[in-house]
């Protein structure tokens, strides 16, 4: 069975601040990894995903994670936050076309 | 469609009602899948399909809960005699076959008063 892990459940920062956000997971198999932001009353959104190749994966809007498989680790990160990234953050694993095990959520806030 | 649609947005039901969701997965994806979130977190798996099959029926509560994907029609989840403690939001995703990548719809929220 696959288990995911979100350390933090509220993370506070200020803007233009690094922030990192912590997943671990544990699973006998290998998984994907993803990272889905969920902005206040909508769904979830893809905000980058890790399925083989190099470790650091990267998004369009400047948040990056790296797998670390030795740690069990796909924490998120991004040098330097803004006001809009103010949201709910979910780390998950899957088996390909398998369902997706969610961790318990992050919620980001950024302070001006 | 190029996104998820579910239908309706929101849905009130008192309890002991009936309560039916809808779900548009993107056309030419062959997986839905069926989440359940109480509390604004805690994503919770129901059911999967591959096309009009059941795929993967773990998460699905055995009494009240049931599910279909039907052949050029929407996929629906039903909830037969809703208690409190259905109130959630219920989203939808499809993703391709061989796909690696989940499409979320915005979800469906159920208040069961």
């Amino acid at each position: 069975a696959q288990s995911v892990t979100q350390l933090d459940s509220q993370v506070p920062v200020f803007e233009e601040a690094p922030v990192e956000l912590r997943c671990n997971y544990s699973s006998s198999v290998s998984v994907y990894l993803f990272w889905y932001v969920q902005y206040p009353n909508q769904g979830l959104q893809l905000l980058l995903k890790y399925l083989s190749g190099s470790t650091l994966v990267e998004s369009i809007n400047g948040f990056e994670a790296e797998f670390n498989k030795s740690q069990t680790s796909f924490h998120l990160r991004k040098p330097s936050v803004h006001i809009s990234d103010t949201a709910e953050y979910f780390c998950a694993v899957s088996q390909g076309a398998q369902k997706l095990v969610f961790g318990q959520g992050t919620r980001l806030t950024i302070n001006p | 469609g190029e996104e998820v649609a579910q239908t309706p947005k929101h849905l009130v039901r008192g309890e002991g009602q009936k309560a039916k969701l809808y779900c548009a997965p993107i056309k030419g994806h062959s997986y839905v899948f069926w989440y359940q979130q109480v509390l604004k977190n805690e994503f919770k798996f129901l059911i999967s399909f591959q096309n009009e099959n059941v795929f993967d029926e773990t998460g699905m509560p055995k009494e009240r809960f049931s599910a279909k994907c039907l052949p050029n029609s929407p996929c629906s989840l039903e909830i037969q005699a809703t208690k409190l403690e259905d109130s959630a939001v219920y989203f939808c995703a499809s993703s391709r076959i061989h796909g690696t990548e989940a499409f979320f719809g915005q979800g469906t929220r159920l208040t069961v008063v």
